[in-house]
């Protein structure tokens, strides 16, 4: 398995400014990524963190708000950008790591975020 | 993109009763996964299921791979308090590739001592 940390656990922030979520895996892993969590639902894939190059969004998520940096194996970050209370969610960083035929993807503890 | 329909959505036990929740598709997947998340944690990885008919423990955990390859099932035996949290199916959206993952919308659990 891996082991996957974000920072900050959780933070509350004002209208209008940007907070940066960093992940740290504890082994290199083939993909990254960034979910995210309303309150009560399911997970919302937000991008792919591709390593060196820029990282692939789903639809409804654009880079403008969501940069996604991803200088390594092991690291990415998400930044959360000109924030409203609608960003308010957990945001969730996961690993995927391809072993043979067997696919098995990890998450990080996630970031509880508040916008006021 | 694919979708996964889980069921139920939410379910009160007693303690020490037997679980069972489960997850369809109208469309073929190739690996299913299951997961259960705390209050306020990410999800946890339970069981990896690969290939159809499979039957795979985790502890008192049981999972299944459906035959079709459109359903998979979960059961919990013998139902204990810490078993409370929201438990997510979710399988590799083969029409993006093999990596990014659909979830079904979980399955909330509450056990009553």
């Amino acid at each position: 398995s891996a082991v996957i940390s974000q920072k900050p656990s959780r933070d509350i922030c004002q209208r209008g400014t940007s907070l940066t979520i960093q992940c740290q895996v504890d082994s290199q892993v083939t993909m990254m990524f960034w979910y995210r969590q309303q309150p009560g639902q399911s997970l919302t894939l937000i991008a792919t963190a591709n390593q060196g190059s820029e990282a692939t969004y789903e639809s409804g998520f654009v880079i403008d708000k969501f940069p996604i940096s991803r200088p390594n194996l092991t690291f990415s970050t998400l930044t959360v950008s000109n924030m409203s209370p609608e960003d308010s969610s957990i945001y969730l960083c996961s690993a995927y790591r391809l072993a043979g035929r067997f696919y098995e993807q990890y998450f990080g503890p996630g970031t509880r975020l508040t916008v006021t | 993109g694919q979708q996964l329909n889980q069921s139920p959505q939410s379910m009160f036990i007693q303690e020490g009763e037997d679980v069972s929740m489960n997850c369809t598709s109208s469309s073929i997947f190739n690996t299913w996964l299951w997961y259960k998340q705390d209050p306020g944690e990410g999800p946890v990885l339970l069981i990896a299921l690969y290939k159809a008919g499979e039957l795979t423990s985790n502890g008192r955990l049981t999972a299944q791979f459906g035959i079709t390859r459109k359903d998979s099932f979960l059961n919990i035996s013998a139902s204990i308090p810490s078993d409370v949290g929201i438990y997510f199916c979710a399988g590799p959206d083969s029409g993006a590739g093999s990596y990014q993952l659909t979830f079904g919308k979980g399955t909330k659990l509450s056990v009553i001592p």
